[in-house]
């Protein structure tokens, strides 16, 4: 079976920009979550979203944005890029929104912003 | 959220155990203790979780602390592939509410094994 798949693995942008990462959860998952890893650190939670609504935000602020489609396929869109937000951004998918329910990673997307 | 301490780095030899610390003295608790490792370049993947008793699986083994304020991870024969960042999360307990479905991460421990 498929894993979780992001795209695109490597993107490269200037302050200012926008960028839109996405990702496919496995087949069955209602839930996914987004992260942030900033190099030398552990993932941040920015969002969850289960059954296409939003069920949790993390400490980011508003230039993130995310959705889920009905296929339960997620977006994540970054405005006015910082240098900052250069980081590898990580999706998780779940079987449903309990915590004790396992996150499966995606490979990341790995974003530098010039 | 609670918060976790665990060592920064760990060495092991090759075919050796490894026990990982974690102390998470502020646990509530409902909250469950899951532990993820994050290997070179790839996202984080689950290894075990527990809520009272010990743990085990085909990857690892979890004691947890009869007061619950620290738990190991145990790998009871560690190979070169088990090089990792191993992260120590507690949370998403039913009486937390606000954070079902979240991974709160901290710096975790990078592990070393050696041939």
């Amino acid at each position: 079976d498929a894993g979780v798949t992001q795209s695109p693995t490597h993107l490269i942008k200037t302050r200012g920009q926008h960028v839109t990462l996405r990702c496919s959860p496995i087949s069955g998952h209602k839930s996914v979550s987004w992260y942030q890893q900033v190099l030398g650190q552990g993932p941040q939670f920015i969002f969850q979203y289960y059954e296409k609504e939003e069920r949790g935000r993390g400490n980011f602020p508003d230039r993130f944005s995310a959705r889920q489609f009905p296929n339960y396929s997620s977006e994540l869109n970054v405005n006015a890029l910082l240098l900052g937000d250069s980081a590898l951004y990580l999706c998780a998918s779940s079987l449903d929104s309990w915590s004790q329910e396992t996150q499966y990673f995606g490979p990341g997307t790995r974003l530098l912003v010039l | 959220d609670a918060k976790t301490t665990q060592p920064n780095s760990m060495e092991s030899n090759e075919e050796e155990p490894v026990h990982l610390p974690c102390n998470h003295s502020t646990i509530s608790g409902t909250d469950y203790i899951h532990w993820y490792r994050q290997l070179p370049s790839q996202g984080p993947e689950y290894v075990i979780h527990g809520l009272t008793s010990n743990v085990n699986n085909r990857m690892a083994s979890l004691a947890i602390a009869e007061d619950r304020k620290s738990s190991t991870l145990i790998l009871h024969r560690a190979t070169l592939r088990d090089a990792a960042v191993y992260y120590c999360i507690p949370g998403g307990g039913p009486d937390r509410g606000s954070t079902l479905g979240r991974l709160y991460f901290g710096r975790g421990t990078q592990l070393t094994v050696w041939p």
